[in-house]
């Protein structure tokens, strides 16, 4: 499903470097989240945002942040990226679409992004 | 807090063998209940969910039934295919709408 497009889907950094994902969606859904998955831990959510002008933390939001620069775009930072942050990052979305449909009890997930921080 | 705890895998089937993933949660008042796939290199999918107690979700085969006496949403299927191997998660939407994830098992389906 392309509705939701994470770019880049794989990324090699070092220790200390700026990194940024992208999240873009065409479904039109007013709310957005990052995850990141590692093994054995599920999914945490890092961000989530219902509205442009409306950004929360999740539960390990801590070493990132996020910009939501328009209703179909969420982008995730790391802004001195540690190893520990070497994981799997998903971008979904959920919620009201622009033509009126409403979804929230239910997300739709991107394809993730594989980050490895050396 | 709310949590949702599942069963540790991997989980190795022959093909045709019944597969139950077990999945129980902690949570106020009555979450949406949900199971995800996770195929190899991609991202998570609905599989089914369910919204209130006794109710079944069904998809591919697979069934699931919101028990709020034991506080469970066991995945099954009767007749697990090659094509089911896969990461499982189960999840349930707390009261903000944010989704709360188990930490997964890996099902094997061999020939």
């Amino acid at each position: 499903d392309a509705d939701v497009t994470q770019t880049p889907r794989n990324r090699i950094t070092k220790t200390g470097k700026r990194i940024m994902l992208e999240c873009s969606q065409t479904k039109g859904h007013d709310r957005m989240y990052w995850y990141r998955q590692d093994p054995g831990l599920g999914l945490r959510l890092i961000y989530y945002s219902f509205d442009v002008k409306d950004i929360n933390k999740g539960e390990i939001s801590d070493g990132y942040s996020v910009s939501r620069q328009a209703q179909a775009k969420f982008s995730l930072s790391l802004e001195s990226a540690i190893p520990n942050q070497t994981a799997l990052y998903f971008c979904a979305i959920s919620g009201t679409t622009s033509g009126g449909t409403s979804s929230y009890n239910e997300q739709f997930f991107g394809p993730g992004t594989r980050l490895t921080v050396l | 807090g709310d949590s949702v705890t599942q069963m540790e895998g991997p989980v190795t089937l022959s093909e045709e063998a019944f597969l139950t993933i077990n999945c129980t949660y902690t949570a106020t008042g009555y979450p949406s209940l949900f199971w995800y796939v996770q195929y190899p290199g991609e991202g998570l999918q609905l599989l089914l969910k369910a919204t209130k107690a006794d109710d079944k979700g069904s998809n591919k085969g697979f069934e699931a039934t919101y028990r709020k006496e034991t506080t469970s949403f066991h995945l099954e299927k009767g007749s697990v295919q090659v094509s089911d191997s896969a990461v499982y998660f189960c999840a349930l939407m707390d009261s903000s709408y944010k989704l709360i994830f188990g930490s997964g098992t890996r099902l094997l389906v061999r020939p």
